[in-house]
């Protein structure tokens, strides 16, 4: 299957800092997901991605799709302690079939 | 509006034997996946069900099988259970076959498997 790797695997930051994670993978897609998953639950979609270059935003979070196709990148702004939880790429050449990457755990101290 | 719903929260088997996991989809979505997902990694893509037919699968052994019900709800069913099947089963949905980027997933089945 397609190799995800997401990097880094955990952060622990303080309240208010940037945080940056990455994701590169072995081949190229076609669209770039990032989910974030709390204890308990199941993945909830946080920003997708179609298009190469393509920069979005939600909120403090913002995502770009690189321009190789072969990566992508998150950032959080001025973090809170709510940020708190495992965040995962995942990207797909088609739209039926997504492979995600290992996850960052992100730890915010208030 | 209800999301998507997996049951049972937990449960626990033993090797060799055989375990069916359940899944209704969020309201109005009519395709339902299954994916794996093992300590400390990503969710793997299992197989996915659209209009009662298995459509797309992932890497995994014919010890892994599904079915779809004409409500869209599914079901996960492992046989010959190993210890490696020990893993949070996730069931996500979306509408239409598709549209697995917009697709919403349900809490997750925990497996574990002595």
């Amino acid at each position: 299957g397609q190799q995800l790797n997401q990097s880094p695997q955990s952060m622990f930051i303080q309240e208010g800092e940037d945080v940056s994670m990455n994701c590169t993978s072995s081949s190229i897609f076609n669209t770039w997901l990032w989910y974030k998953q709390e204890p308990g639950e199941g993945p909830v979609l946080l920003i997708a991605l179609y298009k190469a270059g393509e920069l979005t935003s939600n909120g403090r979070l913002t995502a770009q799709f690189g321009i190789t196709r072969k990566d992508s990148f998150l950032n959080i702004s001025a973090s809170i302690p709510s940020d708190v939880g495992i965040y995962f790429c995942a990207g797909a050449y088609n739209f039926n079939k997504f492979y995600f990457g290992s996850g960052t755990k992100l730890n915010v101290k208030p | 509006d209800a999301g998507v719903t997996q049951s049972p929260t937990h449960l626990i088997k033993t090797r060799g034997q055989q375990v069916t996991l359940r899944c209704s989809p969020k309201s109005g979505h009519d395709t339902v996946s299954w994916y794996q997902q093992a300590l400390g990694q990503g969710p793997q893509f299992i197989f996915q069900y659209y209009e009662e037919e298995e459509r797309q699968r992932g890497n995994f052994p014919d010890r892994f099988s599904g079915h779809q019900f004409p409500n869209y709800s599914s079901e996960l069913n492992v046989n010959a259970l190993l210890l490696g099947d020990s893993a949070l089963y996730l069931c996500a949905s979306s509408l239409g076959q598709g549209a697995q980027d917009t697709q919403y997933f349900g809490p997750g089945t925990r497996l574990t498997v002595l």
